[in-house]
């Protein structure tokens, strides 16, 4: 099966403009994960998506990040406007619902932003 | 934080020796996952241990995992180059949302 799908692969903005990334999950799969992983530590979850409904936002800084899920399918994940301390890679993740549990979570490869 | 410390920080063996990584957490631990992540790459599950396990194996991974101490153990048995990479465990939340450990950054020199 395919994987999780993102894009860009890379990134480069000035601090204070805008950034869009993009994610395909995995078909099926109705829970889908943003993480923002800065270099050198674990990845930190920025939201979790059932279906298309928000399961859990609340280590995003929902000043400049907002996500959205369509259809319950693709995300964006967008920051509006960048600092600095926002240059990471950000993962996309999705897993499925059986049995009412939650399986593994599928990692994307990640967008790396840097921001100057 | 509720961020799971890991350690150590960087490990470095020689093929063909065995790897041990811990983790521990400052809340309390339900099913605790460990990934991998190549450099550059997104993260590959290894394995869950449910809360209610102690002990689990998968080929030459075995991870323990103690819940009174909230604190788990992944140990790599006759290690290879290729296993050269950074190792995460993952606590689940309550709506199973993963807190990711720090981080181990294992190097396994041929």
């Amino acid at each position: 099966e395919a994987g999780v799908a993102q894009s860009p692969r890379y990134k480069i903005i000035e601090k204070r403009q805008s950034v869009a990334f993009w994610c395909n999950p995995i078909s099926g799969h109705a829970t889908l994960y943003w993480y923002q992983q800065i270099l050198g530590q674990g990845p930190k979850l920025l939201i979790q998506f059932q279906n298309n409904g928000v399961v859990d936002d609340s280590q995003l800084p929902k000043d400049r990040f907002s996500a959205e899920r369509l259809k319950g399918v693709d995300s964006t994940l967008k920051i509006q406007p960048a600092k600095l301390e926002d240059s990471a890679v950000y993962l996309c993740a999705s897993s499925s619902l059986a049995g009412g549990y939650q399986e593994t979570q599928y990692f994307g490869p990640g967008t790396r932003l840097l921001v100057l | 934080s509720q961020q799971g410390e890991e350690d150590p920080q960087a490990l470095s063996i020689q093929e063909g020796e065995n790897a041990t990584m811990n983790c521990s957490y400052k809340t309390s631990i339900n099913n605790l996952q460990w990934y991998r992540q190549n450099s550059g790459r997104g993260l590959v599950h290894l394995i869950l241990i449910r809360s209610n396990e102690r002990e689990k194996h998968s080929g030459r991974l075995r991870v323990t995992l103690d819940t009174s101490k909230k604190s788990s153990s992944l140990l790599i048995t006759a290690s290879r180059a290729a296993d050269t990479a950074s190792y995460f465990c993952a606590n689940e939340g309550s709506a199973r949302q993963l807190t990711f450990g720090s981080g181990t950054q294992l190097t396994v020199l041929p």
